[in-house]
């Protein structure tokens, strides 16, 4: 079984600090791993994913994420925080050996970027 | 702006009532999704339809019905909610093999 924890519920940060949101998963097979934003109001939108290669993956808007093996961690990180990065992000797992993207989400933390 | 559409936006609904939660796409996706939302908890796969074949998720088994007459629609249907049923519900769509889900900004079900 798969499983995805976010450990921090709630993060508060000020515009132009870096961030970096946790996320740590039990699985021992091939997965992706991904993150998704969450908006107030929206649905959630995919920010990046990973397979293998780079353990660093890039995403839009200045997201990045790294993959590690031994730590099972997949966390996000922006250098530089805006007023708008505010949402809940999401991360998930999935099986590589599936071609349907079954994810399974984290409970998710909520990003407050205070002007 | 989101492709996947979902109506209503808000629910409210009888105990005991049936519900009919409505999804669509416009990016002829072969893969449809339902997860339920509940507060401070993380999405849950209910079900999803891979063309016309429809997958449940072992627990949500018979508690969930779904149909799917065309490549855009997907339908979520809760033949008599209960107070469980209160929730976010979530439609997703995706290509085949693609690892890359695109939510619908959900249906907030309210029962009552």
């Amino acid at each position: 079984t798969q499983t995805v924890s976010q450990s921090d519920a709630h993060v508060t940060v000020f515009e132009g600090d870096s961030v970096e949101l946790r996320c740590n998963y039990s699985y021992g097979g091939s997965i992706y791993l991904s993150w998704y934003i969450q908006h107030h109001g929206r649905g959630l939108q995919f920010l990046l994913k990973y397979y293998s290669g780079n353990p660093v993956v890039q995403g839009v808007n200045g997201f990045e994420a790294e993959f590690s093996k031994s730590d099972s961690s997949f966390h996000l990180r922006k250098a530089s925080v805006h007023w708008s990065d505010s949402a809940v992000y999401f991360c998930a797992v999935s099986l590589a050996s599936s071609s349907f993207s079954k994810l399974v989400f984290g409970q998710g933390t909520s990003l407050s970027v205070v002007p | 702006d989101t492709t996947v559409k979902q109506n209503p936006r808000y629910k409210l609904a009888r105990v005991g009532k049936p519900v009919n939660l409505i999804c669509s796409q416009t990016m002829n996706h072969d893969t449809m999704y339902w997860y339920q939302k509940k507060p401070n908890q993380a999405p849950k796969l209910l079900l999803f339809y891979y063309d016309k074949i429809l997958n449940r998720e072992a627990d949500t088994f018979e508690k969930f019905q779904s149909s799917r007459p065309n490549n855009s629609f997907c339908s979520l249907y809760i033949g008599s909610a209960g107070l469980e049923y209160s929730a976010m519900y979530l439609c997703a769509s995706s290509k085949y093999s693609q690892n890359t889900l695109y939510f619908g900004a959900g249906t907030r079900l309210s029962v009552l």
